[in-house]
């Protein structure tokens, strides 16, 4: 299985807060991505990344940032959580841009 | 804009039979990739198929790919309950740092 692990696995915040999810990656793999899973939504892209200090905007990147400062590590911030952004979030890596590998996933419910 | 449409949504089928699934998709691309996902749990990677025409199997699943036609199947052959799962299909316009374009899902129950 592919090095990926996300913290962290499950968190309750209050609306308003700021929330930080980071993903890790031992794979040195090139491509990052965010997901948010939603029922009836499937799965939807936040932002991606394709390499370090280099990440895009997906399909639902509003109220949410993101940073690559290295390699192995993906940052994905709410910047004031919103009880629509309660959701499980996957991040998942991709060597060449392709065939994905995807985290275990956070679990995210704010009050 | 690429469209992934997945059908159908909800599969709910007996033990022993067999089914498909379709994904259909909206622009020109040759490289398909299908994941499953168990209930509570993450996805994880099933097929890539990456030209027309190609054919992966692995125990009772089996996913081709007709790029002419836009549509990638997935079928099932004589369920069983561990074949319950959702199934998704990505597609791949690789075009420099496009990501893949995911369908709905389709959830599939097996039941006795």
């Amino acid at each position: 299985d592919a090095g990926i692990t996300q913290s962290p696995r499950h968190k309750v915040t209050e609306t308003g807060t700021p929330v930080t999810l980071r993903c890790h990656q031992t794979e040195n793999h090139r491509y990052m991505y965010w997901y948010r899973q939603d029922p009836g939504h499937g799965l939807r892209l936040i932002h991606y990344s394709y390499g370090v200090k280099d990440t895009d905007k997906g399909e639902v990147s509003d109220g949410y940032s993101v940073s690559r400062s290295k390699t192995e590590d993906f940052l994905l911030t709410l910047e004031s959580a919103t009880s629509s952004q309660t959701s499980v979030y996957f991040c998942a890596i991709s060597e060449s841009g392709g065939d994905q590998y995807f985290g275990p996933g956070t679990r995210l419910t704010v009050t | 804009e690429l469209k992934v449409e997945q059908n159908p949504l909800f599969l709910s089928m007996q033990e022993g039979k067999n089914y498909t699934i379709y994904c259909n998709y909206s622009t020109t691309s040759d490289r398909l990739y299908w994941y499953r996902q168990d209930p509570g749990k993450s996805l994880e990677s099933l097929f890539v198929l990456l030209s027309n025409g190609a054919v992966k199997q692995e125990g009772r699943l089996m996913a081709s790919l007709d790029t002419k036609a836009r549509l990638s199947t997935l079928h099932i052959t004589a369920a069983v309950h561990d074949l319950s799962a959702t199934y998704f299909c990505a597609v791949d316009i690789y075009s420099g740092n496009t990501p893949l374009v995911f369908g709905k899902g389709t959830r599939l129950s097996v039941i006795a």
